[in-house]
């Protein structure tokens, strides 16, 4: 049962316009979540993250929302580029369950100059 | 910066063969992490360990076992490696156990079972 789901495999945008990627998720304990940017043949890097006390978090280009009532999170990057281009992975954990991370499937965004 | 290195980038085994993947992090991390990814089921986790000697199953442990006998050091270890254990396998640290506390993760291992 996915308890982190990102529903969009793949996401394509023009370079300098805003992309939005997405990521639902079912368990209401999760308190912490963070998204990492993969490219291929490389290891996920952190990127961002946000605690379940705040709704959104800002780093650069980068903007993290977080709708607790909706269970749902969303990265906003603004403007795109495209060094930008990977595959990012939202994750989740819970404070209960020692730090263990829940990744969602993955959405590829290609930014195209 | 924190390094975690991991022992091959790609490996190619036949079915049958016990196969040992090792990471190494060299920023004195307490946790470790193994996970395998694959296409649409995002990143999955195989087993961790909290300190030395320590191991928990993660989400998908059955045909792996893992090994912790040094802090840094976390191995995976499949003992009769099948088909559809090919995948990434994705080691990765962090400095302590409990939510906010970002992993840092390996280049991967790219394991081919043949």
């Amino acid at each position: 049962d996915q308890q982190v789901k990102q529903n969009s495999p793949s996401l394509s945008v023009q370079e300098g316009r805003i992309s939005i990627l997405n990521c639902d998720y079912t368990n209401s304990m999760f308190d912490y979540f963070l998204w990492y940017k993969k490219y291929p043949a490389e290891g996920p890097t952190f990127l961002i993250s946000i605690s379940s006390i705040k709704d959104k978090n800002e780093d650069g280009r980068f903007t993290v929302f977080l709708n607790k009532s909706a269970k749902h999170l969303s990265l906003h990057i603004v403007p795109s580029q495209p060094g930008d281009s990977a595959v990012y992975f939202c994750a989740a954990s819970a404070r209960n369950q020692g730090g263990k991370l829940i990744f969602g499937q993955g959405t590829e965004l290609s930014v195209k100059p | 910066d924190v390094k975690v290195t991991q022992s091959s980038r790609y490996l190619v085994k036949r079915t049958g063969e016990k196969v040992f993947l090792e990471c190494v992090q060299d920023m004195d991390h307490e946790n470790m992490f193994w996970y395998r990814q694959d296409p649409g089921l995002g990143l999955r986790l195989i087993y961790f360990s909290y300190d030395v000697k320590m191991k928990e199953k993660g989400d998908i442990p059955e045909g792996y076992s893992v090994s912790r006998e040094k802090k840094e050091r976390f191995s995976l270890i499949l003992e009769s490696a099948s088909t559809n254990q090919t995948s990434m396998y994705l080691c990765a640290s962090s400095l302590y156990a409990g939510a906010g506390y970002e992993q840092y993760f390996g280049p991967g291992t790219r394991l081919t079972v043949t």
